[in-house]
């Protein structure tokens, strides 16, 4: 079962930012948080990860709280094409690569 | 980059035939995974391979599943017989090492589509 808990689906207006939340409260001191998303018919497509330091990169920022059972992937200006299912994923680093994807969050760009 | 390759990207099959999904992972990844992808189950890991050794194969769902890794730019994943419950969308995917360590970015391929009527 996915150690993770999402909310089924969102929207957003286009240009605005989009907060995708995730729940890990089990989350283990080991375990890192890991985005992805799958634009429909597409395979889905590494987005960001982090283990307890806030991260950014070219596609979106990922905000990890204090005690780490919470996460938030923001997309700071959602277009159209960030229409997608994102996967919020718990694992470890090493040591095997067994990553649960669970039902994700059906996000909506609206124009 | 091509990125990673799968084929075919479409197959209709009877059930009862043996089929085989084709995958080309990135140049100089050395983790390969497959993935299963249906609207009840969503997205499950069947097996994956580091540096054409498999490591895990508990997602493959029964023996009529078989998959092969026999060098490190091909793999294979063959359902003998078919069933129309094997209709799915598979995906192959490849991950990285980097300094002896992989972060598991998975770079998926755009999947082949199956259809066993």
């Amino acid at each position: 079962d996915a150690k993770t808990t999402q909310p089924p689906s969102m929207d957003c207006a286009e240009g605005r930012a989009a907060n995708l939340p995730c729940n890990h409260s089990t989350i283990s001191g080991n375990e890192y948080v890991y985005w992805y998303r799958q634009i429909h018919s597409q395979g889905p497509q590494y987005i960001i990860h982090g283990l307890k330091n806030n991260e950014t990169n070219e596609m979106a920022s990922l905000i990890i709280t204090e005690d780490r059972k919470s996460s938030t992937l923001i997309l700071p200006h959602a277009t159209l094409r960030d229409t997608a299912v994102y996967y919020c994923i718990v694992r470890v680093l090493t040591g095997g690569f067994k990553t649960i994807f669970g039902a994700g969050t059906r996000l909506f760009v609206k124009a | 980059d091509a990125g990673v390759i799968q084929s075919p990207r479409h197959e209709v099959t009877e059930m009862g035939q043996e089929v085989t999904l084709r995958c080309k992972p990135i140049s100089g990844h050395d983790y390969l995974f497959w993935y299963r992808q249906t609207m009840m189950r969503g997205l499950e890991l069947l097996i994956y391979f580091n540096n054409n050794v498999p490591i895990d194969d508990s997602g493959m769902p029964e023996d009529r599943f078989s998959a092969k890794m026999p060098n490190a730019s091909f793999s294979t994943l063959k359902i003998q017989p078919s069933e129309p419950r094997d209709s799915a969308v598979y995906f192959c995917a490849s991950s990285p090492t980097s300094g002896g360590v992989s972060y598991n970015e998975q770079f998926f391929g755009p999947g082949t589509r199956l259809t066993v009527l």
